[in-house]
């Protein structure tokens, strides 16, 4: 079945690096993805990575992806007051016509 | 590239009204766009998908007769929230699906208000 598990919330100083993790059931995965929303705003595509992928870097994002586990992970570097915001981790599975199953979502609050 | 707009950005209506959502991807074309619903502080949860020329496919618990959907053409499709009451109070998000690729960009939600 399709299940994708996130922690609540994450409390960061600016400038630290951010680690939010995601696991997820389906082993049939074919993208996995981050995205980023803001208070009253849609979701912004930070990141995805294909399922045969283990590391995606770019700019200050790094994307794990350690299939064995089924856990997917997103490193913010140097953390920025803008960062704050909720990260949805999301998967995408061909057979099920690309539909995206969501995570609950990650707040990350970068303190100054 | 990739953007994807909604219309209105919110909207207060009166129960037993009908509202129209519109959702259109301007600098590509999406044979597949889907529609969300998202409580406060709760994940997406997804409604429908919507395919251009033919009909919208429903999730598991959607009344297809309360939430219509068109997508009429390769760049826009429209949420119809008919006989709205204040539980259809929600966010309501549209992301449209770059074929190539299958990766899906949002738009930027409608809060819909029903008073």
């Amino acid at each position: 079945g399709e299940d994708v598990e996130q922690s609540l919330f994450l409390s960061v100083r600016e400038g630290d690096s951010s680690v939010i993790n995601c696991t997820y059931t389906d082993s049939s995965s074919t993208y996995l993805y981050w995205y980023k929303q803001e208070p009253g705003a849609g979701l912004q595509l930070l990141t995805y990575i294909f399922s045969n992928m283990d590391m995606k870097q770019d700019q200050r994002l790094t994307v794990l992806l350690n299939k064995k586990d089924k856990h997917l992970s997103l490193r913010i570097a140097d953390t920025q007051t803008g960062d704050s915001a909720i990260y949805f981790c999301a998967e995408s599975i061909t057979a099920a016509g690309n539909k995206l199953t969501f995570g609950g979502g990650t707040r990350v609050l970068v303190k100054p | 590239g990739a953007v994807v707009s909604q219309h209105p950005s919110w909207v207060i209506c009166k129960s037993g009204t009908s509202v129209k959502i519109e959702c259109r991807s301007l600098d590509f074309q999406a044979t597949t766009m889907f529609w969300y619903r998202q409580f406060p502080k709760q994940s997406l949860m997804l409604m429908a998908t919507s395919n251009e020329g033919s009909k919208a496919t429903y999730e598991q618990g959607v009344e297809k007769d309360k939430f219509l959907i068109n997508h009429a053409s390769l760049t826009l499709s429209t949420l119809t929230v008919t006989s709205a009451h204040p539980e259809d109070s929600s966010f309501y998000i549209c992301s449209a699906r770059d074929r190539p690729t299958y990766t899906q960009y949002f738009g930027p939600g409608t809060r819909l208000t029903v008073l």
